[in-house]
């Protein structure tokens, strides 16, 4: 079955640029989505369509993809972009989350 | 208002049965796909499965984790979606999302459900 790769954990300072990538076989053709997922609430759409910002999500998030590789990239993490973070695409089958990179801002 | 509100979970013996629902409002019900996302405790979030929409006619997508045993159908005539779930294992405990795909995949999500398949 199809699977994304993500690293478990990412960590930065306050005002740093955090880097999350996720890799697919079906990246060059399928593209990648990003949510946001804090304790006990619902996760947020925050990157679309590989590289597209959803209204209302703050400028610092943003997207890219380059062959079998996405990357989510918030410039100037705050600490309140602390969560987890999973990357989305589908195959032929169907949907398939990452397994998740934990995101600390300290 | 875009509203997705999930109901149907408790406790279910191993084997047992379960329906969720999931009830929309504030957007076109019928037009949208629907979708079923899990998250046991301390996991990552794992797509259960969909339906599409009527112009699709109402094609169904399982993950092959739950292959066989769930199944996800809609009512657009009561904004509803359901996922039955049929032969539960204690590995199937989670709480479980809907969510839709309108423009974008999952821009809206319930508050989710509880399911814990326990003896």
């Amino acid at each position: 079955s199809y699977e994304l790769t993500q690293p478990p954990s990412v960590s930065v300072s306050p005002g740093q640029t955090a880097r999350i990538t996720c890799s697919g076989d079906a990246l060059p053709q399928k593209y990648a989505y990003w949510y946001q997922h804090k304790s006990g609430q619902a996760p947020v759409l925050v990157i679309y369509e590989d590289s597209k910002r959803p209204s209302g999500i703050p400028e610092r998030f943003s997207g890219s993809s380059s062959g079998t590789m996405a990357t989510l990239t918030i410039s100037g993490a705050q600490v309140e972009d602390e969560a987890d973070y999973y990357c989305y695409s589908t195959d032929s089958s169907g949907g398939v989350f990452g397994g998740g990179t934990k995101l600390t801002v300290l | 208002e875009v509203q997705l509100v999930e109901s149907g979970g408790g406790l279910v013996q191993p084997g047992g049965s379960l329906k969720l629902s999931c009830a929309a409002s504030g957007f076109t019900f019928s037009d949208s796909a629907m979708h079923w996302v899990r998250q046991a405790s301390g996991k990552g979030l794992e797509w259960v499965g969909r339906t599409r929409n009527k112009a699709n006619n109402y094609a169904t997508a399982y993950a092959a984790s739950v292959k066989g045993r769930f199944i996800i159908s809609r009512d657009d005539s009561k904004n509803t979606a359901y996922l039955q779930m049929n032969s539960l294992k204690t590995e199937d405990t989670a709480v479980y999302y809907c969510t839709r795909v309108w423009q974008q995949p999952f821009d809206y999500w319930g508050q989710g459900t509880l399911v814990t398949v326990s003896s």
